[in-house]
């Protein structure tokens, strides 16, 4: 059974930093892209950031660039999300969700469906 | 970016009818080279992760029932509850994989 569990959030000062973890199991970690999406709780679904099997294909929405980090450890079938200079606007319930492709072409990404989710971490920037 | 926009944003249906949720994209989500619509649609029950129910615009997922469908292509499509049962209510979402970023629709709340 595949599973994807989210840890790390909690409640974070404006402009502090806090680290995600997603522990993957269940499947072959290593033979699929990941990515971070969000949700305000009550409203919509945000993709923050995805990245390749093996790290050479990043991207993130525009909103985080510079500020957030995503990475992967497949010995230790885990990925993360460094997330710096944190604003209130990141206040949400963030998903790590998996899809078998996610690569850098000439034209831009090639992405495939996101085929399993956590449950989330939920993060709550607030002094 | 692409702009998915759904319609209705809420829906009530009866037991046993038919649920139609429309997802428009801003622009085409149809890759020439594979000739595949890049749009998924999911299924978000509350307090829930959203779960995959349709992939390439019309291939439902492994273990969904057959009651869903999704049809359309280019910046149209739709998806169809054939007959609708209790353990549908949810929040419906499509999703097109074509351009980054991956965006969504804002959600169709289905209600019996």
């Amino acid at each position: 059974e595949v599973q994807l569990v989210e840890s790390g959030g909690g409640l974070v000062q404006p402009g502090r930093s806090l680290r995600l973890s997603c522990a993957a199991s269940g499947f072959n970690f290593d033979d699929n892209a990941m990515h971070w999406v969000r949700q305000v709780p009550g409203k919509g679904l945000e993709w923050v950031s995805g990245i390749s099997w093996n790290s050479g294909s990043i991207d993130y929405v525009d909103s985080v660039k510079g500020r957030f980090t995503i990475s992967r450890d497949n010995a230790k079938n885990s990925l993360f999300l460094q997330m710096n200079s944190l604003r209130p606007e990141d206040t949400a319930l963030y998903y790590c969700a998996s899809s078998e492709e996610f690569r850098r072409y000439s034209s831009g990404y090639y992405m495939t469906k996101f085929h399993s989710w956590g449950r989330g971490t939920l993060v709550t920037v607030s002094s | 970016d692409i702009v998915m926009t759904q319609s209705p944003d809420s829906l009530a249906v009866s037991l046993g009818e038919r649920a139609t949720i429309n997802c428009k994209a801003s622009q085409s989500v149809l890759f020439t080279s594979n000739s595949r619509n890049h749009l998924a649609w999911y299924q978000q029950k509350p307090g829930q992760p959203p779960r995959l129910l349709i992939y390439w615009a019309s291939t439902r997922e492994s273990g969904v029932p057959d009651r869903f469908s999704g049809s359309g292509s280019g910046t149209d499509f739709t998806l169809t509850i054939s007959s609708l049962q209790a353990e549908d209510v949810a929040v419906y979402y499509c999703q097109q994989y074509y351009r980054t970023p991956p965006t969504f629709g804002q959600g169709t709340r289905l209600e019996i």
